[in-house]
């Protein structure tokens, strides 16, 4: 009964692929988020999606397309995958939009770019 | 942009003494959180402080906030060898819907 799941854990990829990375929350909140985690552990926003609607994009290249299909499901597809895109994305949800709710964190995708 | 900034980057302590984490910050926020990251895994939120509260405690938790000096600190008291994780502090800024998160401090509890 994991509350935010992340699919898959570990991706290993080559530079110019294309990818996906699921996630999906049961605990019926009605906004999800994507960061994204450097190797300095630095967390960032990358997108934020309230009742299946975009409501932050964080100035991420396009080759980064999120979509929503629900409310409990948020995936992000890459395309194009270069070597800086190497880092751990985390899936996130909370019940209101922005922060002002704690937020739910899945366990990440480690993402190796060769 | 980066907002909080975490001090110290790095921390060592024995078990059963206490730590206390930093964080700067530099707009005006609505609240403040504080998470744990243990190795490998995802965060954990451990608690919300708002911005028109000065203190805020859970369990061995205490959490301060002065919105004058744009800082909170985080004190883990009695700590013990399974605190050993990375804190981070996140702000929800006035206006921006979303938490932007410090850099992180790295605390190792040795038992």
């Amino acid at each position: 009964d994991t509350a935010v799941s992340q699919t898959p854990k570990y991706l290993v990829t080559q530079m110019g692929n294309d990818k996906s990375i699921k996630c999906e929350q049961n605990l019926g909140h009605d906004t999800m988020y994507w960061y994204k985690q450097d190797s300095k552990k630095f967390l960032k926003i990358m997108f934020s999606y309230n009742n299946k609607e975009l409501i932050i994009n964080e100035t991420v290249p396009n080759r980064f397309s999120p979509k929503s299909p629900d409310k409990a499901h948020l995936n992000l597809h890459i395309n194009s995958l270069e070597l800086g895109d190497s880092a751990v994305y985390f899936c996130a949800s909370s019940q209101g939009a922005g922060g002002q709710d704690e937020q739910f964190f899945g366990p990440g995708t480690r993402l190796t770019v060769l | 942009s980066q907002q909080g900034e975490e001090d110290p980057q790095a921390l060592s302590i024995q078990e059963g003494e206490n730590a206390t984490m930093n964080c700067s910050y530099k707009t005006s926020i609505n609240n403040l959180q504080w998470y744990r990251q243990n190795s490998g895994r995802g965060l954990v939120h451990l608690i919300l402080i708002r911005s028109n509260e000065r203190e805020k405690h859970s369990g061995r938790l205490r959490v301060t906030l002065d919105t004058s000096k744009k800082s909170s600190s985080l004190l883990i008291t009695a700590s013990r060898a399974a605190d050993t994780a990375s804190y981070f502090c996140a702000t929800s800024d006035t206006g921006r819907r979303a938490l932007t998160f410090g850099s992180g401090t790295r605390l190792q509890v040795q038992p």
